[in-house]
């Protein structure tokens, strides 16, 4: 069956501070890959996505970037951390074939900017 | 445009009475599927129900059905004899180009004792 991974679930970083939140699916093979990210009480943001290795599809301009060194694996980071980077980070994967299925994602990681 | 629309950021019912959640989306393709999720407290996405766009049948799970209005791009939530679990924060959803899962903004969901 497959699974995914993400964390870590909690991280407390202070402004200026690199980050990298890690993402990996097993179970499956070539993967569509995602990172949202969800302000409190708020909807999901699209931050990137992925169809392939070294493949990164980026909607929105920002502080972050997101790479996919292996087909199961999608990590994002930051050089430097801002303030408003704060929220709750979501990895999601789908199959990379057909259109009725669901994203399946991770249990989200909790990232406070100090 | 890429856009899925949730038109309510906030609803209310009371246990065991039914309530509606509201979705567009904007689309030129004819094949898809439309999804709901729900996201508890726990921030944890679980799959509520989904539609196949060319079946004119409306999806049910239990006490989750949909109203499926293709030609309107409408995908609504109707959620029958609430329960205090179903308070959470739901989302709609569409994967545009196969790929690109797109969500709409949420309706926040409390139920009412």
């Amino acid at each position: 069956s497959q699974t995914i991974h993400q964390w870590p679930a909690t991280l407390v970083q202070p402004v200026g501070s690199p980050l990298s939140l890690e993402c990996t699916v097993e179970g499956t093979s070539n993967p569509n890959l995602y990172w949202y990210r969800q302000a409190a009480g708020r909807g999901l943001q699209l931050l990137f996505y992925s169809v392939g290795i070294g493949q990164i599809s980026s909607e929105v301009p920002q502080n972050l970037s997101a790479s996919r060194p292996q087909d199961r694996q999608f990590i994002l980071s930051s050089k430097k951390l801002l303030l408003s980077d704060s929220g709750f980070y979501l990895c999601a994967w789908t199959p990379g074939q057909g259109i009725n299925t669901e994203a399946f994602f991770g249990q989200g990681t909790r990232l406070t900017v100090v | 445009a890429q856009t899925v629309t949730q038109s309510q950021p906030e609803m209310s019912v009371q246990e065991a009475e039914t309530v509606t959640l509201s979705c567009t989306y904007d689309t030129s393709e004819s094949d898809y599927y439309l999804f709901w999720y729900k996201q508890p407290p726990s921030r944890q996405m679980i799959l509520v129900i989904r539609q196949e766009a060319y079946k004119q049948q409306n999806a049910t799970e239990n006490r989750f059905s949909v109203n499926f209005q293709k030609a309107a791009k409408s995908f609504s939530l109707k959620i029958s004899d609430s329960q205090l679990g179903d308070a959470a924060m739901y989302f709609c959803a569409y994967p545009y180009n196969n790929n690109d899962m797109r969500f709409g903004a949420g309706t926040r969901l409390t139920v009412k004792p």
